[in-house]
């Protein structure tokens, strides 16, 4: 149980073009998803927290109009990089904590990796 | 300011040995503690974790202890095995914080050669 789905699980792109990552929890009703960012051989940074129905908190220095977070369900959370920059460029990691969890566990999926040319 | 620390960006050990990884935090406010493993370009998958009301809790091969006074907490597995080789991560927690965001340490690869 508690399998969370990331689609796609690589895009390459054109700098200036957006980018849309798909969360899903395919077992689980999450009324909480996060987003995190991964620099090679670095912490997962988490960039913000989307809540179900309510707008996302994100994280000091991370640009909400340039990382756009919509949670439109307890299954779904998308992520779109807007304009993106070869600096952008970076592995992204999405999770989702279930709704009855007492504790603090979240499941992970299994990453986008993003290029951008 | 790194509130969850490794400070052993690499660990190896012969299989059959015991891993002991270590991570120290700063943030006394954190009472719940997690160990996550991640292979490269995959997520992080859950392994144990510990509430701060205990100092220890075990699973299988697995074992997290936690030193509070010391807010150090490491996980120990024995014996190691070449499939655990991967880079683990831990991770804190306040249970009584409204998004209960999970904060990471920077990883510790272990390599166990066969």
């Amino acid at each position: 149980g508690a399998v969370v789905s990331q689609h796609p699980s690589r895009v390459i792109c054109k700098s200036g073009t957006s980018v849309k990552i798909e969360c899903r929890s395919l077992d689980f009703q999450a009324t909480t998803m996060f987003w995190y960012r991964q620099f090679p051989k670095q912490s997962l940074m988490l960039m913000a927290t989307s809540n179900e129905g309510s707008k996302a908190t994100y994280e000091q220095g991370v640009e909400k109009d340039k990382f756009l977070i919509n949670h439109a369900s307890l299954t779904l959370s998308t992520l779109t990089v807007t304009s993106a920059h070869p600096e952008d460029s970076s592995f992204y990691i999405c999770s989702a904590r279930p709704l009855m969890e007492v504790y603090n566990e979240q499941f992970f999926g299994p990453g986008t990796r993003l290029t951008v040319l | 300011d790194q509130q969850v620390k490794q400070n052993s960006p690499s660990l190896s050990v012969q299989e059959g040995r015991i891993s002991i990884l270590n991570c120290d935090y700063t943030n006394s406010m954190f009472d719940y503690f997690l160990w996550y493993k991640k292979y490269p370009a995959e997520g992080p998958t859950f392994l144990i974790s510990i509430s701060s009301i205990k100092d220890k809790n075990e699973d299988g091969r697995f074992t997290v202890f936690l030193n509070k006074s010391a807010k150090h907490l490491s996980l120990h597995i024995v014996p190691s095995q070449p499939g655990d080789s991967a880079v683990y991560f831990c991770a804190a927690s306040v249970s009584s914080g409204s998004a209960r965001q999970l904060t990471f340490g920077s990883g510790t690869q272990l390599t166990v050669l066969p």
